[in-house]
């Protein structure tokens, strides 16, 4: 049974910081990860998807790596901004017999002051 | 172009009614996933409709809950004689096909069982 852990559960940081966020799972045969945002009362922002067979993906101040053997993903937060600040959740898609459906992690809660 | 849209927002319903709940998916996307985030839970799938495949109903919690989709677009979720543990926010996603492809979240129905 596929299980995706993040670390850490909660992380407060002054504006400007460069940070990591760390995924990990227990079953390497994946479709894909993706990193999500939730602000607090909304749905999910999709923020990277990385396909099984990539390393890593970009957007703006954003890096998303992949280590499938290790079962490791890291989400990189350059210059980190207040409005950064929400719940990062990290879901990885396969497994043996998966349908395609996301199994998440409990999220890291990121507070980012001014 | 349009995400995808729910219906209600919110829903407070009284123990033991019936409730339905409803995803518009993208336009074109043929995959639908619905997924159920609780407090104490976190966010666990629900079911998952491919196309006029067989939809995979492994997360359902129990046999109060069904879900139906309708020429291929709108979804339905259905809770029979609903319970205080069914209080938490359903979500639903849409992706183009199943499995690889990039899943996109709704706002969310916050159901409140009282």
């Amino acid at each position: 049974k596929q299980e995706v852990t993040q670390i850490p559960a909660a992380l407060s940081v002054p504006e400007g910081e460069n940070l990591v966020l760390n995924c990990s799972f227990t079953d390497s045969a994946i479709y894909n990860l993706q990193w999500f945002r939730q602000d607090p009362g909304k749905g999910l922002t999709s923020l990277l998807l990385i396909q099984s067979s990539q390393r890593e993906q970009t957007s703006g101040r954003l890096n998303a790596s992949l280590d499938k053997s290790s079962g490791r993903s890291t989400l990189y937060i350059a210059a980190s901004q207040p409005g950064d600040s929400a719940t990062y959740l990290c879901a990885v898609s396969g497994g043996s017999g998966n349908t395609g459906k996301l199994i998440f992690g409990q999220g890291t809660t990121l507070q980012v002051k001014p | 172009g349009a995400g995808v849209s729910q219906s209600p927002s919110n829903k407070v319903t009284e123990k033991g009614k019936d409730v339905e709940l409803r995803c518009d998916p993208i336009s074109g996307h043929t995959a639908l996933y619905w997924y159920r985030q609780s407090l104490g839970q976190g966010l666990e799938f629900l079911i998952y409709f491919q196309g006029n495949s067989a939809p995979d109903k492994s997360g359902l919690p129990s046999d109060r809950f069904s879900a139906e989709r309708t020429g291929g677009s709108v979804s339905t979720l259905t809770i029979q004689r609903t319970q205080q543990e069914d209080s938490a926010v359903y979500l639903c996603a849409s992706s183009l096909e199943g499995r690889s492809y990039e899943q996109y979240f709704g706002p969310g129905t916050r159901l409140t069982v009282t």
